[in-house]
C-alpha cells in the first residue's frame, strides 16, 4: 500500500528553524517527484516546493525561497523540508505529496500524507 | 504575481450537475498548465480527483470529469451526491512553480 507520512512539526519561535520529514512506503521514492504543500488552518492550500526524482532540481514558492530547503534521501525513502527564519505566517499544516509524470505528457498528483502542524509563535 | 481564481462558493441540489472553474491571471488555461483538481473535506487531507486536465485516478468516482472550458480549467460533477459537499481546489503549473486556486466551497442542498 502506497503511503506518505509527515513528521517533525511542532511549536517554534519566530526566527527559529524546524526540519520536516516525509516517510515513503509501498513504492520506490526514487521514481517520483515530490512536493510540499501547506495550509493555514481554515484557509486554502498553498504550494511550497518540489524536488525532482534524483534531487538535482528544486523549485520554491516566492514566499519561502531562500528560507526553506527541500531535499531527499532516496536510499532512506525520505523527503525533507528544512525551514529557517520562520515567521508567524509560516504557521500551517504541511503536506507532502507524490507526483507521477511523463516528459511532455502528464503530471499527476496522487498520494498525500495526513500533514504535520507547524506553529510559529513566541 | 500569478493568481488562480475559482468561484468562492457554489450550491447544487442532489442529483444535479455543477461546473467549477479555474482561471489564470496570465491568460487562458491550457493543457500545458497540467490542471489538477483536489477535493478536501473538513479535517482531512486533500484527495486528488483529476490530473492533467481530464485524467482520472482509479479512486475518482465516474461522476467527476475535467475539461478546458472557455479559457479555464473546469471540473464538472454530474449526478451530485450529498458526500460531494466539500472544498475543491485547482492547481496550475507555471514553468517550475505551481499555484493553487483559492478553492470553491461546494454545498449540496
Amino acid at each position: 500500500e502506497v503511503q506518505v507520512e509527515e513528521s517533525g512539526g511542532g511549536l517554534v519561535q519566530p526566527g527559529g528553524s524546524l526540519r520536516l520529514s516525509c516517510a515513503a512506503s509501498g513504492f520506490t521514492l526514487s521514481s517520483y517527484w515530490m512536493h510540499w504543500v501547506r495550509q493555514t488552518p481554515g484557509k486554502g492550500l498553498v504550494w511550497v516546493s518540489r524536488i525532482n526524482s534524483d534531487g538535482s532540481d528544486t523549485t520554491y514558492a516566492d514566499s519561502v525561497r531562500g528560507r526553506f530547503t527541500i531535499s531527499r534521501d532516496n536510499a532512506k525513502n525520505t523527503l525533507s523540508l528544512e525551514m529557517n527564519s520562520l515567521r508567524a505566517e509560516d504557521t500551517a499544516v504541511y503536506y507532502c505529496a507524490r507526483v507521477r509524470s511523463s516528459s511532455g505528457g502528464y503530471v499527476a498528483f496522487d498520494y498525500w500524507g495526513q500533514g504535520t502542524l507547524v506553529t510559529v509563535s513566541s | 504575481q500569478t493568481v488562480v481564481t475559482q468561484e468562492p462558493s457554489l450550491t447544487v441540489s442532489p442529483g444535479g450537475t455543477v461546473t467549477l472553474t479555474c482561471a489564470s491571471s496570465t491568460g487562458a488555461v491550457t493543457s500545458g498548465h497540467y490542471p489538477n483538481w483536489f477535493q478536501q473535506k473538513p479535517g482531512q487531507a486533500p484527495r486528488t480527483l483529476i490530473y492533467s486536465t481530464s485524467s482520472i485516478h482509479s479512486w475518482t468516482p465516474a461522476r467527476f470529469s475535467g475539461s478546458l472550458l472557455g479559457g479555464k480549467a473546469a471540473l464538472t460533477l454530474s449526478g451530485v451526491q450529498p458526500e460531494d459537499e466539500a472544498e475543491y481546489y485547482c492547481l496550475l503549473y507555471y514553468g517550475g512553480v505551481w499555484v493553487f486556486g483559492g478553492g470553491t466551497k461546494l454545498t449540496v442542498l
